[in-house]
């Protein structure tokens, strides 16, 4: 699996975007970018995952740049509830079943 | 529904003790997970059972011993713990091991603490 790089801390404004982004230079031709999310004293919660294309749900955006080399998680518009770490995981789909999450960035929302 | 359900919350354990933790989900999911979390840090696997057979033991002590006695239920029994042990203990699902199927469901974990 790809190992993937992201900022410590971020800020966030409530009823802003927030915009976090990741690194995943050595990504391969068949690895997906995941995106998880802990909120305090709870487990992680899936949110998003995708290959090359843009992806969105009900819960955010994904953008990943032309190369595979960078993405983006977007959630359009941050509440007080979206302060969380989030973690970006590159992995092999249809390959290792294993989650291995990195430091994560720490998205603080504020009013 | 997409919830685990883990139990206890919050246990608390001397070093001598055996207990055990519960998972258990209800999605019909062929795949479950265990992990620890220690403050500050992200989660780490233990263990992966699929279709009820033990598929990734990541060099866990023997103190730790898993168990999935049907496809909806996960155990963890715990003896002879030490307090480095002490931790957030993590259940997870998912349809299976491969592909979508991957998308991992957690619980709200197990909260240990060894004295």
């Amino acid at each position: 699996d790809a190992k993937t790089t992201q900022p410590t801390s971020m800020d966030c404004a409530e009823g802003r975007a927030a915009n976090l982004p990741c690194n995943h230079s050595t990504i391969s031709g068949n690895e997906y970018v995941y995106w998880y999310r802990q909120i305090h004293s709870q487990g992680p919660q899936y949110i998003i995952h995708g290959l090359k294309n843009n992806e969105t749900n009900e819960m955010a955006s994904l953008i990943i740049t032309e190369d595979r080399k960078s993405s983006t998680l977007i959630l359009p518009h941050a509440t007080l509830r979206d302060t969380a770490v989030y973690y970006c995981i590159a992995n092999l789909q249809g390959g290792s079943e294993k989650l291995v999450f990195g430091k994560g960035t720490k998205l603080t929302v504020n009013p | 529904d997409t919830e685990v359900t883990q139990t206890p919350k919050h246990l608390v354990m001397g070093m001598t003790n055996k207990k055990s933790l519960k998972c258990e989900q209800h999605m019909g999911h062929r795949a479950m997970y265990w992990y620890k979390q220690k403050a500050k840090k992200p989660p780490e696997l233990m263990f992966v059972y699929s279709y009820e057979k033990l598929s990734i033991n990541e060099s866990v002590p023997s103190r730790f011993s898993p168990e999935c006695p049907n496809s909806s239920l996960l155990n963890l029994h715990l003896h002879a713990l030490q307090p480095e042990d002490s931790a957030l203990y993590l259940c997870a699902s998912s349809q299976g091991l491969r592909g979508w199927e991957n998308i991992q469901y957690f619980g709200a974990g197990t909260r240990l603490s060894v004295l």
